[in-house]
C-alpha cells in the first residue's frame, strides 16, 4: 500500500517559471491538504479539500491554485515562482470519519526558487 | 482551526521519561487530540489520538485532563531516536486542519 505519494522530490525553479506539485493517495480519503514548512518552522496550511470538485483555501494561499478532479489527486499549482516560496511542501490525506481521522502525510517536496 | 500551544523545545535524557504538554482550550466535546513527530524533513508521523480517556499504544501514552483543555504526551522510555518535533493538534467535524509550532524534543546521552 503506497499511501500518499508527492512527485517530484526535489526541484529547483527560476524565479517566473510555473510548476506542478503532485500529490495521489490510494487510501479513499475524502480530505487532502496541502503544508509547506520553511526551515525550522512548523507547518502552514496552503488549501485544502473535502471531496472532489471542493477545494477551499488554508492559511498561505497567495501565490498558489489547487484543483480536485479525482478522489486519488491533489495536484497543487504554482504560478510565477517567488524566492518566498522556497519552502518543503507536504501533501497528507485523512478519513473525515471519527475516530479514525488520522493524516497521512507524503515525503514531501523540496522546491527551491533561485 | 484547532488553536494549540506547546513548549518550543524539551530536554530529555535518553532512558528517561519525556513529557511534552500541549493546550487546547478551545477543543469541542467531540474533537480527538492527535499527537504527530517529525523527524528531520520527513512527513509528519502519527503516534496517538484520544479522546476522553488516557490511551496507550506501542509509541507513548496519552493523558488528557479531564476538562479536556490540555494533554500530555508521554514517551516512557526516551531514546535517541526520539528526537524530533512534536505537534499536537484536534480534529473533529471541521474539515480545517492547522498545527502549531510543535515542540523540538531533543534526547541527550
Amino acid at each position: 500500500n503506497a499511501g500518499v505519494t508527492q512527485t517530484p522530490k526535489f526541484r529547483i525553479l527560476k524565479i517566473g517559471q510555473s510548476m506542478t506539485l503532485q500529490c495521489t493517495q490510494d487510501m479513499n480519503h475524502n480530505y487532502m491538504y496541502w503544508y509547506r514548512q520553511d526551515p525550522g518552522m512548523g507547518l502552514k496550511l496552503i488549501y485544502y479539500s473535502v471531496g472532489a470538485g471542493i477545494t477551499d483555501k488554508g492559511e498561505v494561499p497567495n501565490g498558489y491554485n489547487v484543483s480536485r478532479s479525482t478522489t486519488e489527486d491533489f495536484p497543487l499549482r504554482l504560478e510565477l515562482a517567488a524566492p518566498s516560496q522556497t519552502s518543503v511542501y507536504f501533501c497528507a490525506s485523512r478519513s473525515p470519519t471519527a475516530p479514525n481521522e488520522k493524516l497521512f502525510f507524503g515525503s514531501g517536496t523540496q522546491l527551491s526558487v533561485l | 482551526d484547532a488553536k494549540t500551544t506547546q513548549p518550543p523545545s524539551m530536554d530529555c535524557a535518553e532512558g528517561r521519561a519525556a513529557n511534552l504538554p500541549c493546550n487546547h482550550s478551545t477543543i469541542s466535546g467531540n474533537e480527538y487530540v492527535y499527537w504527530y513527530r517529525q523527524i528531520h524533513s520527513q512527513g509528519p508521523q502519527y503516534i496517538i489520538h484520544g479522546l476522553k480517556n488516557n490511551e496507550t499504544n506501542e509509541m507513548a501514552s496519552l493523558i488528557i485532563t479531564e476538562d479536556r483543555k490540555s494533554s500530555t504526551l508521554i514517551l516512557p522510555h526516551a531514546t535517541l531516536r526520539d528526537t524530533a518535533v512534536y505537534y499536537c493538534t484536534y480534529t473533529g467535524t471541521a474539515s480545517k486542519l492547522t498545527f502549531g509550532t510543535g515542540t523540538r524534543l531533543q534526547v541527550t546521552l
